[in-house]
């Protein structure tokens, strides 16, 4: 069964430091998103992606985040200068618009640890 | 905005039936999801409603009230392995990208 896989499973990094997660969505879907979930809190939506451009995002992904789908399978979300309020599970998930209910499949995630 | 309750925890026995209750506040609702989340890993899907009425697979049975914002999810024939946070989530397509609003969870407990 195809699954969504993410790189690296953790990734530990100083403050200030510019990380980037990456992703490989499920190959025939073609919405993508990254959410993140803090330590003991609920999954919270970053930004979802279609058509090689950002359709929403949320008050949490400023400016010093970015998403990119750099070839046709990777999809990657940057952030530039990590704070310590970044450190949480970020989760990378697609969805494709044929047949189905529609659902958006997550990847294991990536533990973001900044010090 | 974006509202959805759920109870924090739930403890139920072995082999029983178990009603996870989910209630929401939403513009632009696109349907409601569950998952099932196991401590430090993804949310896996179980359950999707849009319509009104029940959705069952298997063990698994989700149900909708769009009018009253409610839904439930019910586990029967409850094992140990069912121990896990549930999630309930609402899409919407208010801004396009039909994201989705997740409540923060239901951690059900399981004895013997």
């Amino acid at each position: 069964e195809p699954e969504v896989t993410q790189t690296p499973s953790h990734q530990v990094t100083q403050m200030g430091q510019e990380v980037i997660l990456r992703c490989v969505p499920i190959s025939n879907h073609l919405y993508f998103y990254w959410y993140r979930q803090i330590l003991g809190q609920k999954v919270e939506f970053l930004v979802s992606f279609y058509n090689n451009e950002i359709s929403e995002k949320s008050e949490i992904f400023d400016d010093q985040f970015s998403v990119e789908r750099p070839d046709g399978s990777n999809f990657t979300l940057k952030i530039r200068s990590t704070k310590l309020e970044d450190s949480a599970m970020y989760f990378c998930a697609s969805r494709t618009l044929t047949g189905g209910p529609d659902t958006q499949y997550f990847g294991p995630g990536t533990r973001l640890t900044v010090l | 905005g974006q509202n959805i309750d759920q109870p924090t925890e739930m403890t139920a026995t072995e082999g029983a039936i178990v009603q996870i209750n989910c209630t929401y506040q939403t513009s632009g609702f696109n349907g409601l999801f569950w998952y099932q989340q196991h401590a430090g890993e993804a949310p896996t899907f179980l359950s999707y409603n849009v319509l009104d009425g029940l959705e069952e697979k298997g063990r698994f049975s989700s149900f909708l009230s769009r009018s009253k914002g409610y839904s439930y999810l019910l586990l029967k024939e409850l094992q140990m392995k069912d121990s896990a946070s549930y999630l309930c989530a609402v899409r919407s397509f208010t801004g396009g990208g039909n994201k989705l609003t997740f409540g923060t969870g239901t951690q059900l407990k399981v004895e013997l």
